[in-house]
């Protein structure tokens, strides 16, 4: 089994609407992030989490909320989509500062 | 601030030919450390490679190897006898220094291997 899972991993919703990517991590590690991918701009930091009570805003947070429910679990929520969110979203864990970062498949969303 | 540049935007070659592609990086930090990962077509991300700033041992695994001097700050990467299966992205990236540490990646060169 997969050490990071994200679900689901393709999903459409239409402008203005609420939605959650999951991610879970079966590595134990405490250290959690969300990055967007766009063609030709490489990956940037949405959001990072160090632990359960520590969560902290990337370079483009705006427009996005997380929630970290336990050790294992990071979600990503949009709360009111629009069409320039249309990207593939990665979930990523690392053991520490500077620690190898391990990244789940990824979710392609698309926003209509 | 940090940044990583690779200047190779697209890259294709014939299968078995050897291919570098380049990364230069920029960094106040005096530690730091640089990864290069892979996105096949398939879209994960596999980690590859991880190099502290202390290290500049060049180091091989199979037909990949990889090329890291301070002194131009580059960290390049070679694949020797390339194959259809290396085709992909490949990603440069440089952690930053307290704070996230978050990755600083490149904008990515894709690699084609032609059979």
């Amino acid at each position: 089994d997969a050490d990071v899972t994200q679900t689901p991993r393709n999903r459409i919703t239409k402008t203005g609407k609420r939605i959650m990517l999951e991610c879970s991590q079966t590595k134990g590690h405490d250290r959690m992030y969300w990055y967007r991918q766009d063609p030709g701009l490489g990956l940037r930091l949405i959001y990072y989490s160090f632990d359960v009570k520590d969560i902290n805003k990337g370079e483009i947070s705006d427009g996005y909320s997380v929630s970290r429910q336990a050790q294992a679990k990071f979600s990503l929520s949009l709360e009111s989509a629009i069409p320039n969110q249309t990207a593939l979203y990665f979930c990523a864990t690392s053991d520490g500062g500077r620690e190898t970062q391990y990244f789940g498949p990824g979710t392609r969303l698309l926003v209509l | 601030a940090q940044k990583v540049t690779q200047a190779q935007t697209e890259i294709s070659v014939v299968e078995k030919e050897d291919v570098t592609l380049d990364c230069v990086y920029e960094t106040r930090d005096t530690t730091y450390y640089l990864f290069w990962y892979k996105q096949p077509p398939s879209g994960e991300l596999v980690f590859l490679i991880r190099r502290n700033s202390f290290d500049e041992q060049n180091e091989i695994s199979g037909r990949y190897s990889w090329n890291f001097q301070k002194s131009t700050s580059s960290f390049n990467f070679t694949i020797t006898a390339s194959q259809v299966v290396d085709s992909a992205v490949y990603f440069c990236a440089l952690s930053e220094q307290g704070g996230s540490e978050k990755l600083v990646f490149g904008k990515g060169t894709k690699l084609t291997v032609n059979p």
